[in-house]
């Protein structure tokens, strides 16, 4: 079953605001969390990922935290553009699972 | 170059048909999927395969069969489709398995059963 939610399933935001994704996982032995990016009409694209020995991570214009105490993560999209305007998932993998877990997509709308 | 290319895009069959969708990678990896994606954008894994072992998830009909020629390609064959099989299909590889690596993933194939 599906160990891996999203508290949002839909998000909208201002262009130019940073956006907050965030998501739950469930099997506190996952080392390893992943965020793809989904547009219409595509596969899923990495954004970012981090292992279970840190808690911050950052790439271009996007941060990735853990907090492994809750068994959270969030994306942090700064100065959210109208081509960020995606469905985003948050995957945990490296348990006893074997394979990602890839949670519910979380839907980004980008207002100009 | 496309790093993982699916083909067909599109598949539009019949209810009873037999269809294959083809995968193939050209990253090196050693590991291939196969996702099923619904209409509510969740992103079910089928299969995972590497040169040593596949590993079905359970709850995937027997009509699902992923066939391997070689480590660069991945083919998932269905038989008997159904309606409910309707859905987005991805391929995606790996460096390896056991969840602690990127997936790339594949266009997906946008199959529609009539």
């Amino acid at each position: 079953g599906e160990s891996v939610g999203l508290h949002l399933p839909t998000l909208s935001v201002q262009e130019g605001d940073n956006s907050i994704i965030n998501c739950a996982y469930s099997n506190s032995a996952s080392d390893y969390f992943i965020w793809y990016k989904q547009e219409s009409g595509k596969g899923p694209q990495f954004i970012i990922d981090i292992r279970s020995n840190m808690d911050k991570r950052q790439g271009q214009r996007v941060t990735v935290l853990l907090n492994k105490t809750v068994k959270h993560l969030s994306l942090q999209i700064a100065a959210t553009q109208p081509g960020d305007s995606a469905v985003y998932f948050c995957a945990e993998g490296g348990g006893s699972q074997g394979n990602l877990i890839f949670g519910k997509g979380t839907k980004l709308s980008v207002k100009p | 170059d496309t790093a993982v290319s699916q083909t067909p895009k599109y598949l539009v069959t019949q209810m009873g048909n037999d269809k294959s969708i083809k995968c193939e990678q050209n990253l090196g990896h050693d590991t291939m999927y196969w996702y099923k994606q619904d209409s509510k954008k969740f992103l079910k894994i089928m299969f995972s395969y590497n040169n040593k072992e596949l590993i079905i998830n359970e709850t995937v009909p027997n009509r699902f069969s992923p066939k391997s020629p070689d480590k660069a390609h991945l083919n998932l064959h269905i038989n008997s489709l159904e309606l409910g099989d309707s859905a987005v299909y991805f391929c995606a590889s790996s460096q390896t398995s056991g969840g602690r690596y990127e997936q790339y993933f594949g266009p997906g194939t946008r199959l529609t059963v009539t």
